[in-house]
């Protein structure tokens, strides 16, 4: 079976950097993807973890630690168009490589 | 790239009646997934199908609900005797590599409201 776990809402202003954690159960892990979901919108792809470490992409970083079943999306120089929730989703190996989402995490950006 | 499209955006319809969603995906991928969404929740798996085939179904799906994807190109939902339970929002998403790594891409979602 799999457990994702996520914070619900974070709040941050403007500039900052924000950290969004989610840790996972998941039997045969293959892998990690971090999705942007605005309000009304359909999930928009991040990033994709299966190796320990950091992946950097622009402002937006994702880190995997397999033996910990831990990951984070961190979130540099904010901007209020960042406001959205963030979903991490697990990947278990073999069968159909299907995704299972957490519940997300809200995460607000004010001035 | 036109992107995954579905079709109603939003249906609103009376308990009992039934109703039918399309999803039509990115052409060249052959990994097609619905998925279930309600508000403050991540997107709940309900079925995959791989070109034609149907390979995994969740036990979230009902004998209610029916799923095909016909000449592997586009995919149906149909949900029959609907139930105000069955109010969410329906996502589609396709994929190309077989192996995991490749990202959902989803479409817009069609907004189900049982009333």
């Amino acid at each position: 079976g799999q457990n994702i776990d996520q914070p619900t809402e974070m709040t941050a202003t403007e500039g900052a950097i924000v950290q969004i954690n989610c840790t996972y159960q998941t039997s045969g892990f293959n892998g990690l993807f971090w999705y942007q979901q605005h309000a009304g919108e359909a999930p928009t792809f991040l990033s994709y973890n299966v190796l320990d470490g950091l992946e950097e992409k622009g402002r937006f970083s994702s880190f995997l630690s397999r033996s910990k079943g831990y990951s984070y999306l961190l979130l540099k120089e904010l901007q209020m168009k960042d406001s959205a929730s963030y979903l991490c989703a697990a990947i278990r190996k073999g069968g159909s490589y299907i995704p299972t989402f957490g519940r997300g995490t809200s995460l607000i950006v004010h001035p | 790239d036109t992107g995954v499209s579905q079709d109603p955006r939003h249906k609103i319809t009376k308990r009992g009646q039934n109703v039918t969603f399309r999803c039509d995906p990115i052409s060249e991928h052959n990994r097609l997934y619905w998925y279930r969404q309600t508000l403050g929740q991540g997107p709940e798996f309900l079925t995959y199908f791989q070109n034609e085939a149907q390979l995994e179904k969740s036990r979230l799906l009902s004998d209610r609900f029916s799923a095909e994807r016909p000449k592997g190109s586009f995919s149906t939902l149909e949900i029959q005797r609907t139930e105000q339970g069955d109010s969410a929002m329906y996502l589609c998403a396709s994929s190309l590599d077989p192996g995991g790594s490749s990202p959902l891409h989803f479409g817009n979602g069609t907004r189900l409201t049982v009333t």
